[in-house]
C-alpha cells in the first residue's frame, strides 16, 4: 500500500509565527487531504487537493503530484492552530500519515 | 444528514461483551470507512464499504471484527468478545465515491474495563 510521510513530528511555535509542514507519499495518487484534529480528537477538513494550490485564510496547501508531495503552510499561528495535523491520501482505502503536532504557545 | 454521524458517542463494556457501533454516513455517500486510534496514535485503517461490499477488510485485526453496511447506507461495526485491547475511539468516514474528499464522524470512544 501507499506510504505517508510526515514531517516534522512535532512543531512548538510562539503566537504569531508561520510555519510549513510537509507530506511525502510513495505512489502516485489522485486526491489528497489535509487534516487538523483538535484536542477533543474532531478531525476537521482542511483542504482536498490531489494537485495545485489553495488557500483558506492563513493556510493554505500546494501538492505537487508528480514529485509526491504535499505541504501545509500556516501563518500567523494562533493557539487554536494546536493540534494534530495529519495528511491522507489512497487509491481507495485512506492512508493516514503519522502526522505533526503542533503546539502553539501564547 | 449534515455530517457523519457516530452512536453511542461513548460506550464502555465488560471484556468479554459484544458491541455494535453505528455510523450514519452523509446522504449520497457510496464510500464509508472505518478507522480506529488509540491514545497518541494516528488513525488505523480497518475496512472500507464502496456501497454495500467491503471494498477492502484488510484492516480488521481478527475475526472478532466484523462490519456491515446491508443497505449501502448506514454501517454497523461489531466487535465479539471484547478485550481490554480494543479499548480506542472508533472513526467513521464517508465519501462520494472511493478517494474523494472523505469527512469524518464525531467517533465513538469505546472503553472495555
Amino acid at each position: 500500500g501507499i506510504q505517508v510521510e510526515q514531517s516534522p513530528p512535532d512543531l512548538i511555535l510562539q503566537e504569531g509565527a508561520n510555519s510549513t509542514l510537509r507530506c511525502n507519499f510513495s505512489d502516485s495518487v489522485n486526491n489528497l487531504q489535509w487534516f487538523h484534529q483538535n484536542p477533543w480528537g474532531q478531525l476537521i477538513n482542511l483542504f482536498y487537493i490531489p494537485s495545485g494550490t489553495k488557500q483558506n485564510g492563513r493556510l493554505s496547501a500546494t501538492t505537487v503530484a508528480t514529485e509526491r508531495y504535499s505541504l501545509l503552510y500556516i501563518s500567523s499561528s494562533q493557539t487554536t492552530d494546536s493540534g494534530v495535523y495529519f495528511c491522507v491520501t489512497g487509491r481507495r482505502a485512506l492512508t493516514f500519515g503519522s502526522g505533526t503536532r503542533l503546539q502553539v504557545q501564547p | 444528514g449534515a455530517g457523519v454521524s457516530q452512536t453511542p458517542s461513548n460506550k464502555v463494556t465488560e471484556k468479554g461483551k459484544y458491541v455494535e457501533l453505528r455510523c450514519d454516513p452523509i446522504s449520497g455517500h457510496t464510500a464509508l470507512y472505518w478507522y480506529r486510534q488509540s491514545l497518541g496514535q494516528g488513525p488505523e485503517f480497518l475496512i472500507y464499504f464502496q456501497g454495500t461490499g467491503a471494498a477492502d477488510d484488510s484492516g480488521l485485526p481478527n475475526d472478532r471484527f466484523f462490519a456491515v453496511r446491508p443497505e449501502g447506507s448506514v454501517s454497523t461495526l461489531k466487535i465479539q468478545r471484547t478485550e481490554r485491547g480494543d479499548s480506542a475511539v472508533y472513526l467513521c468516514a464517508s465519501s462520494w465515491t472511493g478517494a474523494t474528499e472523505a469527512f469524518f464522524g464525531q467517533g465513538t470512544r469505546l472503553t472495555v474495563v
